[in-house]
């Protein structure tokens, strides 16, 4: 695709429920990158993929977390048992590469807890 | 010591002027900087990226870097009102092999007409 897409824009769920947030990158791309972002802060790394496997799952705040790229596009993060301190954006970019190439990010998506 | 740091502003500059954005880094072997553009309640946008010391320009946007002071900025010439959102400095250090973005937490830009 033109850029990298990710769905749901928006998502309410209740806490202790589990949600799947799902990135699609630029087409080409091999590196792909989820990252957290609350109010008034940057973003927070959370996983790095190069290709199908986590390069780097260093982010992850806890077990509760866990992302997959089975086939090396699209990536899907998964939070069990949410809690209402996981709300924030979640955001996805890609890059051509690892290394030095230029990240580009998706829209995000905002997930509220309640 | 954060790894990527960020005056939080808001820096307000007058349409027209040159607006200066700062950021220090705390990873000395850090290969890669990059300038974000973020307007309120939009994700990241890519301005500028630069890897060799001195400066480069992009229209009005000029990146400079100094490895050796740790230290990057953004030069934002004619200003334009438009150009009011938070600008997020990022590094790719030796942590993750060179892979992993970190991000300052922004500086707010606030150009007034």
């Amino acid at each position: 695709g033109a850029g990298v897409s990710q769905t749901p824009s928006n998502k309410v769920t209740e806490k202790g429920k589990y949600v799947e947030l799902r990135c699609d990158p630029i087409s080409g791309h091999t590196a792909l990158y989820w990252y957290r972002q609350s109010l008034g802060q940057g973003p927070e790394f959370l996983i790095y993929f190069q290709g199908t496997g986590a390069a780097d799952d260093s982010g992850l705040p806890n077990d509760r977390f866990f992302a997959v790229r089975p086939e090396g596009s699209v990536s899907t993060l998964k939070i069990q048992r949410t809690e209402r301190g996981d709300s924030a954006v979640y955001l996805c970019a890609s890059s051509l590469r690892g290394g030095d190439t230029e990240a580009f990010f998706g829209q995000g998506t905002r997930l509220t807890v309640v | 010591q954060k790894e990527v740091e960020q005056n939080s502003g808001p820096l307000s500059v007058p349409e027209g002027a040159i607006a200066s954005l700062n950021c220090t880094y705390s990873d000395r072997v850090s290969q890669s900087f990059f300038w974000y553009r973020q307007y309120s309640g939009k994700s990241p946008e890519l301005i500028m990226s630069i890897y060799s010391n001195g400066d480069k320009e992009d229209g009005r946007f000029t990146a400079q870097l100094n490895k050796a002071s740790q230290y990057v900025s953004l030069l934002i010439r004619d200003s334009q009102p438009s150009d009011s959102a938070t600008y997020l400095c990022a590094v790719k250090g030796r942590s993750g092999g060179y892979n992993k973005l970190i991000f300052g937490a922004g500086t707010r830009l606030a150009v007034h007409p």
